[in-house]
């Protein structure tokens, strides 16, 4: 079936620095979604993204975060500075207009 | 508050049984989908079920709008049914809200 992927599946960062996960979504998917996973807590949603503009954000999506697209390429999720409370699993999602998500394995973030 | 309600929080079973998982929503819904979360944590689609009845092998998926309702059926149990199940809420448009989950273990 479709398949989003993910890069990379684990990232160690030090608190402060930057850091950027990458998705690469289904190739003719339109809607792209970042969520957020504590370990054995909730998925969190935290953005969507669509015609290379953000649509909705919850209030995890932190002024630290952003989200682009440049040109087609990878959906990208970027933290700066990082803090210890980031430290979490992140899962990009894409879509059709028809609605059905597909889920990337996540990124594993942990932030020392 | 907690748009998404999942029931049980976490369910044994021993293999062959069936079971039945319950995602209750606050708010109405334009479409709601159940996923299967591994216990390494990629997260696989099983219905994509905005109303009514789906089937896909031993899963049956019944979404009630008008209840804001949606269960999942698994029939015969296997242990490599364990795992986490998910539901999510479209509420508007284009946007998902996951439930907690329920935690199933099924033993041999």
């Amino acid at each position: 079936g479709p398949k989003v992927l993910q890069i990379p599946s684990h990232q160690i960062i030090d608190m402060g620095q930057m850091v950027t996960l990458n998705c690469d979504p289904v190739s003719n998917h339109l809607y792209f979604y970042w969520y957020k996973q504590i370990l054995g807590q909730q998925m969190e949603f935290l953005v969507n993204f669509y015609n290379g503009k953000v649509m909705e954000k919850s209030k995890l999506f932190k002024d630290q975060f952003s989200v682009e697209r440049p040109d087609g390429s990878y959906f990208t999720l970027k933290i700066q500075p990082t803090a210890l409370e980031d430290s979490a699993v992140y899962f990009c999602a894409s879509s059709t207009s028809q609605n059905t998500l597909y889920f990337g394995a996540g990124t594993r973030l942990s932030v020392l | 508050g907690q748009q998404v309600q999942q029931s049980p929080a976490s369910l044994v079973l021993q293999e062959g049984e069936n079971a039945e998982l319950q995602c209750n929503f606050s708010t109405s819904l334009n479409s709601m989908q159940w996923f299967y979360q591994r216990p390494g944590g990629s997260l696989v689609s099983l219905f994509y079920n905005p109303s009514g009845t789906k089937h896909s092998g031993r899963l049956t998926s019944t979404t009630v709008i008008k209840e804001r309702r949606s269960s999942l059926h698994i029939s015969s149990s296997q242990t490599t049914d364990s795992g986490t199940y998910l539901c999510a809420l479209e509420p508007g448009y284009q946007n998902f809200y996951f439930g907690k989950g329920t935690s199933l273990t099924v033993i041999p």
